[in-house]
């Protein structure tokens, strides 16, 4: 099946500091790639929808400017946690689509944790 | 997005079958029935997916009532590797971004 690879799986970073998380697609070219956290005990949380060559899209409640998605070519899409503070400490997984079809699977990454001092 | 009830919580011996259920009542015509599973620190995995009909692949099989108001992910043999956090989520065929919406998932505990 298609690979989506994180990186990196873990950080640890001080607060104010940014952090940027990529997120690729290795066999495959994904034209949309969702970014999720996820806090310890709970599910997962769609944070934002990243378009190849456009602005995401991102959920309510979800700060655009902290969390910074760039989506410059078709297997790479970045979030950048901008001055991170200890309560953005989470897990944060990508996923992407094959194609532009909507009834098939998405496919995972591995996370990255990220934990802020 | 329709949403799903599973419940929080289920127990397996190994090598038995498990038979994960969800309940889907507000299900729209164009909602897939996906099923993905997480296990501890990952990502989540697909599993299986379908329409109407009943799926089955090397992972599990996918039964879905004629209704489609309900369906069951059954694993036929579990191993201790399949406890994981398992998700039922709708996904409408349609819809132009595609995500998936987590809920709470059943969290599958396989005894030796």
């Amino acid at each position: 099946g298609a690979v989506v690879s994180q990186h990196p799986s873990r950080v640890i970073c001080k607060s104010g500091t940014s952090v940027k998380i990529e997120c690729r697609s290795l066999d495959f070219q994904a034209t949309t790639m969702f970014w999720y956290r996820q806090f310890p005990k709970q599910s997962l949380m769609l944070m934002a929808t990243s378009n190849e060559g456009s602005k995401a899209t991102y959920e309510q409640g979800v700060e655009k400017d902290k969390f910074l998605i760039n989506h410059a070519s078709l297997t790479l899409s970045t979030l950048t946690v901008t001055s991170a503070h200890p309560e953005d400490s989470s897990f944060y997984i990508c996923s992407a689509r094959v194609g532009t079809g909507n009834t098939g699977e998405l496919f995972f990454g591995e996370g990255s944790r990220l934990t802020v001092l | 997005d329709a949403k799903t009830t599973q419940p929080n919580s289920m127990e397996s011996n190994e090598e038995e079958p498990v038979h994960l259920p969800c309940n889907h009542s507000t299900i729209s015509g164009t909602d897939y029935i996906h099923w993905y599973r997480q296990l501890p620190s990952q990502g989540p995995e697909y599993v299986i997916h379908g329409l109407t009909s009943n799926v089955n692949n090397r992972m599990a099989s996918l039964a879905i009532a004629e209704d489609r108001k309900s369906s069951t992910l059954i694993l036929h043999r579990a191993t201790l590797r399949d406890a994981a956090v398992y998700y039922c989520i709708l996904r409408d065929g349609g819809r132009s971004q595609g995500n998936l919406i987590f809920g709470k998932g059943t969290k599958l505990s396989v005894k030796p």
